[in-house]
């Protein structure tokens, strides 16, 4: 069974400053990983992903994750907060492996951003 | 030119009542899914289509009856709603059968039962 942590439900920073918000995962093999961003009353949109290669991952809005096989972590971060950045954060992840009951995405339970002017 | 469309947004019902949600991608993707919001914002899959063939079917009530037409609708029929039914449902899709591509998501649809 693959499972997705994201031990803050929320997460405070003041504009301008870094942000981080956590993710940590258990998968069989190797992982795929996605960061994924809500606004109110609308959708997810797609941030970023780790499929394999560089660990370091660039995505939309300036922001960035670190993927960190031996913590199986996946860290979301912005090296300065934007108030338009206040949203609600999932990550992701599914198994390399195919087969049955691989396909889907399993996703943590979110944690909320709140960038203060 | 909305990439992922439900209808409709909003849909308030009574109990016991009979609804459907429909959703259409316009970004030649091959896989469609449905996914459940609840209250606490827990994201859950409920199905997937690869091509009109069911690749995902979670645990979730015979009530819930998925139906892709062709592989850019995915629609969503639910019988005899319950109260714990009430959530957002949203409709997703992807490149691919979901494994490393991106899912593209539509803005939801919030399903209110009195």
């Amino acid at each position: 069974a693959q499972s997705v942590a994201q031990p803050e439900d929320q997460v405070n920073v003041a504009e301008g400053n870094p942000l981080t918000v956590k993710c940590t995962y258990s998968v069989s093999g190797n992982p795929y990983l996605f960061w994924y961003v809500q606004y109110p009353n609308r959708g997810l949109q797609f941030l970023l992903k780790y499929i394999t290669g560089d660990n370091l991952v660039k995505g939309s809005y300036g922001f960035e994750a670190e993927f960190n096989k031996s913590q199986t972590s996946f860290h979301l971060k912005k090296p300065s907060a934007l108030v338009s950045d206040s949203a609600l954060y999932f990550c992701a992840v599914r198994s390399s492996y195919s087969g049955a009951g691989s396909y889907q995405l399993t996703f943590g339970k979110g944690t909320k951003l709140s960038v203060i002017p | 030119d909305t990439a992922v469309s439900q209808t409709p947004k909003y849909l308030v019902t009574q109990m016991g009542n009979d609804k459907s949600i429909k959703c259409e991608q316009n970004l030649g993707h091959d896989t469609m899914y449905w996914y459940k919001q609840d209250s606490k914002k827990f994201l859950k899959i409920m199905f997937s289509y690869n091509n009109k063939e069911l690749i995902i079917n979670e645990t979730v009530p015979n009530r819930f009856s998925p139906k892709s037409p062709d592989k850019a609708h995915l629609n969503l029929h639910i019988n005899s709603l319950e109260l714990g039914d009430s959530a957002v449902y949203f409709c997703a899709s992807s490149r691919g059968r979901g494994g490393n591509q991106p899912q593209h998501f539509g803005d939801g649809t919030r399903l209110s039962i009195l």
